[in-house]
C-alpha cells in the first residue's frame, strides 16, 4: 500500500546544530508539504513543493529550507537549531490542487 | 489571508449529532473549505471539503450558505472513537499554497 513515512520519529538535538528530518512518500504525489504544530497555534506551513525542483516557502519559513531532487522525498533542513523549533513536525502530500492531503506520522523534534 | 475561528472545545455523547462551525469572514471567491481529524500522536486525517450549499460523505456532512463566510461540519451519531481535534481549513489554488490557513481546532470530547 502507497504510504508516507518521516524519520526519526524522536530527535534530540542541541542549540546551533544543522537537523535534516526525512520525508519519503509512495503515493507518487506532486504536491508535499512540511508543518509544524505547536500548542495553541494548530498547524503551521513552512514550506512547500508542486513537482520537482520546485519549492515555496510558507507562513513560517524562516529558518528552514527544503529541496527536492525527486518526486518521492522532500527533507526538511534546520540550518541552526533554535529552541523556538522544538515542535511537531508533519510532513503531507496531495496529487493534485486543494485535494485530500495525506499526512505523515510525525516527527518530534526537540532542540536543547 | 482567510483566517478561520471555531470553539476551542466541545463536549458531546455517544450517539448525538455533533455539529462543528467554522468562521471564514474573509473567505476568497476561489478558497475551498477543508475539515480534517487529528488524533494524539497523529498527522490530521481527511474528513470532507467543499466550496458552497452541502456536500455529504460516508462520515460527515459539510453545510455551506450562501455567502461562504462560515462553515459547519456535522457529525451523525458521533461515537466515543469520534474524540478528537477537528480542523477548518480555507484555502485556494490562486497564490499558491500560502493562502492554506489551519485554524486553533475544536478538541471534541464524546462521552459514554
Amino acid at each position: 500500500d502507497a504510504e508516507i513515512t518521516q524519520s526519526p520519529r524522536h530527535k534530540i538535538t542541541e542549540t546551533g546544530r544543522q537537523v535534516t528530518l526525512a520525508c519519503h512518500q509512495t503515493w507518487n504525489h506532486n504536491n508535499m508539504f512540511w508543518y509544524r504544530q505547536d500548542l495553541g497555534h494548530g498547524l503551521r506551513l513552512i514550506h512547500y513543493s508542486y513537482g520537482v525542483q520546485d519549492t515555496n516557502k510558507g507562513e513560517v519559513s524562516d529558518g528552514y529550507s527544503v529541496s527536492r531532487s525527486n518526486t518521492e522525498d522532500l527533507p526538511l533542513t534546520l540550518e541552526s537549531a533554535a529552541s523556538s523549533q522544538t515542535s511537531v513536525y508533519f510532513c503531507a502530500s496531495s496529487s493534485q490542487g486543494l485535494g485530500e492531503q495525506y499526512f505523515g506520522p510525525g516527527t518530534r523534534l526537540t532542540v536543547t | 489571508l482567510a483566517k478561520t475561528t471555531q470553539p476551542i472545545s466541545m463536549d458531546s455523547y455517544e450517539g448525538q449529532e455533533v455539529n462543528i462551525t467554522c468562521s471564514h469572514n474573509n473567505i476568497a471567491t476561489n478558497d475551498y473549505i477543508t475539515w480534517y481529524q487529528q488524533f494524539p500522536s497523529q498527522g490530521p486525517r481527511f474528513i470532507i471539503q467543499g466550496y458552497k450549499t452541502k456536500v455529504t460523505n460516508e462520515v460527515a456532512s459539510l453545510f455551506i450558505p450562501a455567502d461562504r463566510k462560515s462553515s459547519t461540519l456535522s457529525l451523525p451519531r458521533v461515537s466515543l472513537s469520534d474524540t478528537a481535534v477537528y480542523y477548518c481549513l480555507v484555502g485556494g489554488l490562486s497564490g499558491g499554497y500560502n493562502k492554506l490557513i489551519f485554524g486553533a481546532g475544536t478538541r471534541l470530547a464524546v462521552h459514554p
